[in-house]
């Protein structure tokens, strides 16, 4: 059964910095991009970041840009996202998602974690 | 502001059919991408409905069936019962932002 476990969310101070992670198991990891999928307390749903199954492409939305960086280690099944200048408006669970789809652009999420809140507060 | 437009809510009595859509533009579903669907229960994370367009996932009920024409594309849900009451959200790829976007979401409530 695949799964996907997110840790590393906590309150932060604006302008601080978090790594989060995401524990994959119950598929081959290495084959699928990944993707960090956020939701603002009471909002919708926002793509923020995607990295193809070897590391190589990343892909990041202009809301993160420059202050994000999403990487993974296939030796240990694992996707982070490190959250560097991190500012109120960051405030969000934070899922950890598998991709699935031939091509880039046909891409979705077809299994999610259970997500990681981060709070950016002074 | 959401690149795809989805109302707010619908509702509909058990039983049932009711309808979502998803309005893009001619960078995303106008230009031919897929459009996916998400179920999210309250409290959990989401789970996909419908992908590629028209295709259900093993164990996602038929009661659940995606259609795409245009810059649009619509969720219907047939036999509407009350375990339904979630949130629903669009998805496709935009090639002017180069990235993966999300409708507002839907929120269905079964009276």
């Amino acid at each position: 059964e695949e799964q996907l476990l997110e840790s590393g969310g906590d309150l932060v101070q604006p302008g601080g910095s978090l790594r989060l992670s995401c524990a994959a198991s119950g598929f081959t990891f290495s084959t699928y991009a990944m993707s960090w999928v956020r939701q603002a307390p009471g909002k919708g749903l926002e793509w923020v970041s995607t990295i193809s199954g070897s590391g190589r492409s990343t892909y990041y939305a202009d809301s993160v840009k420059g202050r994000f960086t999403i990487s993974r280690d296939n030796s240990k099944n694992t996707l982070y996202l490190q959250m560097n200048s991190l500012r109120a408006e960051d405030t969000a669970v934070y899922y950890c998602a598998k991709n699935r789809g031939i091509q880039l652009w046909s891409y979705y999420f077809d299994y999610w974690g259970q997500g990681t809140l981060v709070t950016v507060s002074s | 502001q959401s690149v795809l437009t989805q109302p707010p809510s619908v509702s509909g009595a058990p039983g049932q059919r009711v309808t979502i859509s998803c309005t893009g533009s001619s960078s995303n579903i106008g230009a031919g991408y897929d459009v996916h669907w998400y179920q999210q229960l309250p409290g959990t994370a989401p789970k996909v409905l419908i992908y590629g367009n028209s295709n259900r996932p093993s164990g996602v009920p038929d009661r659940f069936s995606g259609s795409k024409s245009g810059t649009s594309a619509s969720l219907a849900i047939t036999g509407l019962q009350a375990e339904d009451e979630a949130d629903y959200y669009c998805q496709s790829y935009d090639s002017s932002l180069s990235g993966w976007v999300f409708g507002g979401g839907t929120k269905l409530t079964v009276l």
